[in-house]
């Protein structure tokens, strides 16, 4: 499985972008990029994906570089709610593709 | 679209004896179910992963003969504990694949042995 590295936290002011970076220097060609984040004592909730392009939701967009080593969320007006453990990660390739989670970045979003 | 509904949401149980967790997929069917582990202020760990109609895939040092899985429809994916002790107090997450590129999570159930 490709790894990734990440933060471990991250302070954001409220209503300001937040740039949430993560490091996949060993995917592969056919690997995608997923971010989960998970607020505390519930289950992981769907960000966005992706596997080469830049892709944006209503939630936030992802950028991935060109060599596809890294790749950086944002969100874009950061509110209270947003405060959770955001995880970056890259799908096994192999047949039941299954996520394995990193320890992740723990945004902290202040007033 | 793409819930998954996760019972019970908590449960206590006395140490040896086993506790069943559900887990269904609400809209969709789901052919392939994982199941994760979480200890206090870490991430969430893979146990298992399941395949309907088939036998669960265990991850390294996860032990089958104590978690047990069952995948028997392509809506439900059920986990044992078997003969609970205080270390396996944790907070256990369910999670189902659908379409090629969709996971969704369960709500998760904290489970505590005494």
């Amino acid at each position: 499985d490709a790894k990734t590295t990440q933060p471990p936290s991250m302070d954001c002011a409220e209503g300001r972008a937040a740039n949430l970076p993560c490091n996949h220097s060993t995917i592969s060609g056919n690997e995608y990029v997923y971010w989960y984040r998970q607020i505390h004592s519930q289950g992981p909730q769907y960000i966005i994906h992706g596997l080469k392009n830049n892709e944006t939701n209503e939630m936030a967009s992802l950028i991935i570089t060109e060599d596809r080593k890294s790749s950086t969320l944002i969100l874009p007006h950061a509110t209270l709610r947003d405060t959770a453990v955001y995880y970056c990660i890259v799908r096994d390739g192999g047949s039941n593709y299954k996520l394995t989670f990193g320890k992740g970045t723990l945004l902290t979003v202040n007033p | 679209g793409a819930v998954v509904s996760q019972h019970p949401s908590r449960v206590i149980c006395k140490s040896g004896t086993s506790v069943k967790i559900e887990c269904r997929s609400l809209d969709f069917q789901a052919t392939t179910m994982f199941w994760y582990r979480q200890f206090p202020k870490q991430s969430l760990m893979l146990m298992a992963t399941s395949n309907e109609g088939s036998k669960a895939t265990y991850e390294q040092g996860v032990e089958k003969d104590k978690f047990l899985i069952n995948h028997a429809s392509l809506t439900l994916s059920t986990l044992t504990v078997t003969s609970a002790h205080p270390e396996d107090s944790s907070f256990y997450i369910c999670s189902a694949r659908y379409r090629n590129y969709g996971y969704t999570f369960g709500s998760g159930t904290r489970l505590t042995v005494v």
